[in-house]
């Protein structure tokens, strides 16, 4: 069965200071990789995805992640955080080709910046 | 923008009680998905719907059913609310492959 690992529950870090969230995925076939925010009080809202070509994928308010075949990861990247960053991340993996096949999320990692 | 609301942020029920949580969305999606956040277990899916009356179930629907009569509409009900269907619901549409939109969720306790 497909899971998705997020090492860490709670990311500490300073303002400023870059920040490398893991992410892991179990699959033997291709996937499609997300990474999801969720700021307190709110919603999940759409980060980053990968679907295909190049492995570097850039998305909102700077984030960035690479995709890994070799290693099965999708870590998430920021060179600088600042302290609005600080939310529930969460990475997010879906194999298949329609809009409704399923999306199995990581368990979600806490990331807290600190003035 | 796409735009998902919920019809409560909090709830408060009791123990029996046929709870109602309403969803909806205003871009026209074919896909609604209904899931429950618990703290270190992430987003479960309950179920999701392709169509208009069309529904599936997702990884844990034991102790909900869902409706949805109009696109834009995708109800969640618990028949018989319980004490361990206390969570966060998340209601979310999609278009695209993976692509979700979701609302705000709704808090739900049970006593």
């Amino acid at each position: 069965a497909q899971s998705v690992t997020q090492l860490d529950s709670q990311v500490p870090v300073f303002e400023e200071a870059p920040v490398e969230l893991r992410c892991n995925y179990s699959s033997s076939v291709s996937v499609y990789l997300f990474w999801y925010v969720q700021y307190p009080n709110q919603g999940l809202q759409l980060l980053l995805k990968y679907l295909s070509g190049s492995t570097l994928v850039k998305g909102i308010n700077g984030f960035e992640a690479e995709f890994n075949k070799s290693q099965t990861s999708f870590h998430l990247r920021k060179p600088s955080v600042h302290i609005s960053d600080t939310a529930e991340y969460f990475c997010a993996v879906i194999k298949g080709k329609t809009s409704y096949d399923k999306v199995i999320f990581g368990p979600g990692t806490s990331l807290s910046v600190i003035p | 923008d796409v735009k998902v609301t919920q019809s409560s942020r909090y709830l408060v029920k009791r123990t029996g009680e046929k709870v109602f949580l309403e969803c909806v969305q205003d871009m026209d999606h074919e896909n609604m998905f209904w899931y429950r956040q618990d703290p270190g277990l992430g987003l479960r899916l309950i179920y999701f719907s392709y169509d208009v009356k069309m529904k599936e179930k997702g990884d844990i629907p034991e102790g909900y059913s869902v409706s949805r009569e109009k696109k834009e509409r995708f109800s969640l009900i618990l028949e018989s609310a319980s004490t361990n269907q206390t969570s966060m619901y998340l209601c979310a549409s999609s278009l695209r492959i993976g692509e979700q939109y979701f609302g705000p969720g709704t808090r739900l306790t049970v006593t």
